[in-house]
């Protein structure tokens, strides 16, 4: 089975700290995801990656960044955390656009 | 630009009765439809999946869908729910022209014992 790995469950950190989200996953999918959930709003995506160093805009990318060195890792970057970030983020990973996403248990990010 | 519309936030059902979950998508080209669930504190898993052919698909755990082109719908149905069915569920479109895969707002599932 594809492993999807967050590197944190819960996190709590202040405004204007730099903070990083790690994901790395273990079946060499090409594609990776960084993804926020809110109640009522959803998955909404914020950046993609369909190779290593290459990456792609989603539908909120203000205020967030991205690093893909490796193919099996991908990383969420929030240079100056605020509060309106405080939010489930959830990466995930596939093969091709035809096959399912595949999901880790996501981080809770708590911005003080 | 694609679009998912779920129009239910919430839908309560007891146990053993059958349930439909909506799920509207707009798109101007062929799609792929997904439907996750989510249950507390986990990631989404893969529930069901239309890619083409056969427009009715099931799951392994008693669920189905519907794909239907001229209602541009994808409806969730299960003829009767277990308390371990309580969850979220998310309607999820792509296709061919786009790796962004666009997410419904969720249903939340409660099954009443």
């Amino acid at each position: 089975d594809v492993k999807v790995t967050q590197s944190s469950r819960y996190l709590v950190k202040r405004t204007g700290e730099k903070v990083f989200l790690e994901c790395v996953q273990d079946m060499d999918h090409e594609n990776m995801f960084w993804y926020r959930q809110d109640p009522g709003l959803g998955l909404r995506l914020i950046y993609f990656s369909y190779d290593v160093k290459m990456k792609e805009k989603g539908d909120i990318p203000e205020g967030y960044s991205v690093s893909r060195e490796k193919k099996e890792r991908f990383s969420l970057i929030l240079e100056s955390a605020s509060t309106n970030q405080t939010s489930m983020y959830l990466c995930a990973s596939d093969v091709r656009r035809d096959q399912p996403q595949h999901f880790g248990d996501g981080t809770r990010l708590s911005i003080l | 630009a694609q679009s998912v519309t779920q129009l239910d936030s919430q839908v309560p059902v007891f146990e053993e009765a059958p349930v439909e979950l909506r799920c509207n998508y707009s798109s101007s080209v062929s799609v792929y439809l997904f439907w996750y669930v989510q249950y507390p504190n986990q990631g989404l898993q893969l529930l069901l999946k239309y890619l083409s052919g056969s427009t009715l698909v099931e799951s392994i755990n008693g669920f189905e869908a519907e794909f239907n082109k001229s209602q541009t719908s994808f409806h969730l149905r299960k003829p009767s729910v277990h308390i371990s069915d309580t969850a979220e569920y998310f309607c999820a479109v792509s296709g061919p022209l786009t790796h962004q895969l666009t997410f419904g707002k969720g249903t939340k599932l409660s099954v009443i014992p």
